[in-house]
């Protein structure tokens, strides 16, 4: 079957760096997504990765392992306001989105 | 104002009444999609059409139908709502269907169901 596994809950420090991880199992792969999802609000875009490798945006950056089916999201230097969900979806052989429950992550100051 | 609009904001619905949730984007993306998001699960693929006259089937269709007579509405509809339908509803729009291009989806502000 297709899974993506994230971790459900994470928590860090204002100015600090976290990284989240999320592994995949899909039938065929087309793209790796991260999104960002504040409280009560919409899924919002945050990177794409298809190939091996770091892809790096602003204090954002995600990673991505073909052979492993491992990706990681990197936030650097973090805010209050990057307090929210982040929702890591596979795009299988049919270019439908897989999706992952989502990592809340909690800033604290 | 270009984007992705969703209506109603909320809902309350009587077990067994028919609800049409309504999506309009005018962006003049090919593909759109009905999602639906539940506590500690992913978003969950309802129904999706590729382009205008054509509709698919996703991971949920059950209890719930498509149309998509034009680019800008996909309307999801609920025939005869259950307790289980209960959930936050998105709609999303990418330009293209085949998003092996990274082609982002971008979500509307989402439907809130509550079916007694």
């Amino acid at each position: 079957g297709q899974n993506i596994d994230q971790p459900t809950e994470m928590t860090a420090t204002e100015g600090a760096i976290v990284q989240i991880n999320c592994t995949y199992q899909t039938s065929g792969f087309n793209g790796l997504f991260w999104y960002q999802q504040h409280a009560g609000e919409a899924p919002t875009f945050l990177s794409y990765n298809v190939l091996d490798g770091l892809e790096e945006k602003g204090r954002f950056s995600s990673f991505l392992s073909r052979s492993k089916g491992y990706s990681y999201l990197l936030l650097k230097e973090l805010q209050m306001k990057d307090s929210a969900s982040y929702l890591c979806a596979a795009m299988d052989s049919n270019y439908q989105l897989i999706w992952g429950a989502g990592t809340k992550l909690i800033i604290k100051p | 104002i270009a984007g992705i609009t969703q209506a109603p904001t909320s809902q309350i619905l009587a077990a067994g009444r028919r609800m049409t949730l309504r999506c309009t984007q005018d962006m003049r993306h090919n593909a759109m999609y009905w999602y639906r998001q539940d506590l500690g699960l992913g978003l969950r693929l309802i129904h999706y059409s590729n382009t205008a006259g054509t509709t698919g089937k996703g991971e949920v269709p059950d209890g719930y139908s498509v149309s998509r007579a034009n680019t800008d509405d996909f309307p999801l509809t609920l025939a005869s709502a259950v307790p289980s339908q209960t959930s936050v509803y998105f709609c999303a729009s990418s330009s293209d269907a085949a998003g092996g291009h990274g082609d982002e989806q971008f979500f509307g502000p989402g439907t809130r169901l509550t079916v007694l």
